[in-house]
């Protein structure tokens, strides 16, 4: 299994423009993530899904848009980059939502800088 | 309000075990503590969790007192590839897919 897999490792947008941030595992599992690491500061949650067609937003949703058509990829979509967007960006997905026994897989991470 | 407090940064000899803390003494019932860890540059990485009672896998091991206000992660045998940023981390049993990730401690390893 590959895991959680992320594209592209490093991106550099100019005010205004918009992207889209790929994420994709293999492990079959329902319920996927995105957060957003600044310099120095723990993980905060952008949005989630917890299956192909359900998403909601996370702590620090707005500036961007996310959609789950199938269970393997979750896209995270800047509509209009903004410097405070700067960034690294990871998705994380998990087989079960709650629960006693829980561990979530972190993708390796896109580094995103807006000048 | 943070629901748990870790120490900023941490130094142990390699060979030798390495105790982080976490208090967490507003802990609910119906929480349990998570430990992960990110080295530099990677995604967090699962390392243990606990409810009350002590826990061990093959990473280390979570020793959680009995009134559940503090934690105690223990890397037996530290090694340079263990330095990296601790999160203890405080999660209701339904609190669904959602890590809140304080600041951590940053575990320096030393030769």
């Amino acid at each position: 299994n590959a895991g959680v897999t992320q594209t592209p490792k490093f991106q550099v947008l100019k005010t205004g423009q918009s992207m889209t941030l790929q994420c994709a595992q293999d492990m079959n599992h329902e319920y996927m993530s995105w957060y957003r690491q600044d310099p120095g500061m723990g993980l905060r949650l952008i949005h989630y899904s917890v299956g192909a067609g359900i998403t909601d937003q996370g702590e620090v949703p707005n500036g961007y848009n996310v959609s789950r058509s199938t269970t393997e990829d979750f896209p995270l979509r800047l509509l209009s980059a903004a410097p405070s967007q700067t960034s690294v960006y990871f998705c994380a997905s998990s087989y079960s939502w709650g629960g006693s026994s829980y561990e979530q897989y972190f993708g390796p991470g896109t580094r995103l800088t807006v000048t | 309000d943070a629901k748990t407090t870790q120490p900023t940064s941490m130094d142990c000899a390699e060979g030798r075990a390495a105790n982080l803390p976490c208090n967490h003494s507003t802990i609910s019932g119906n929480e349990y503590v998570y430990w992960y860890r990110q080295i530099h540059s990677q995604g967090p990485q699962y390392i243990i969790h606990g409810l009350k009672n002590n826990e061990t896998n093959e990473m280390a091991s979570l020793i959680i007192t009995e009134d559940r206000k503090s934690s105690t992660l223990i890397l037996p045998h530290a090694t340079l590839r263990d330095t990296a940023v601790y999160y203890c981390i405080v999660r209701e049993r339904n609190a669904g897919n959602m890590l809140t990730f304080g600041g951590g401690t940053r575990l320096m390893v030393k030769p």
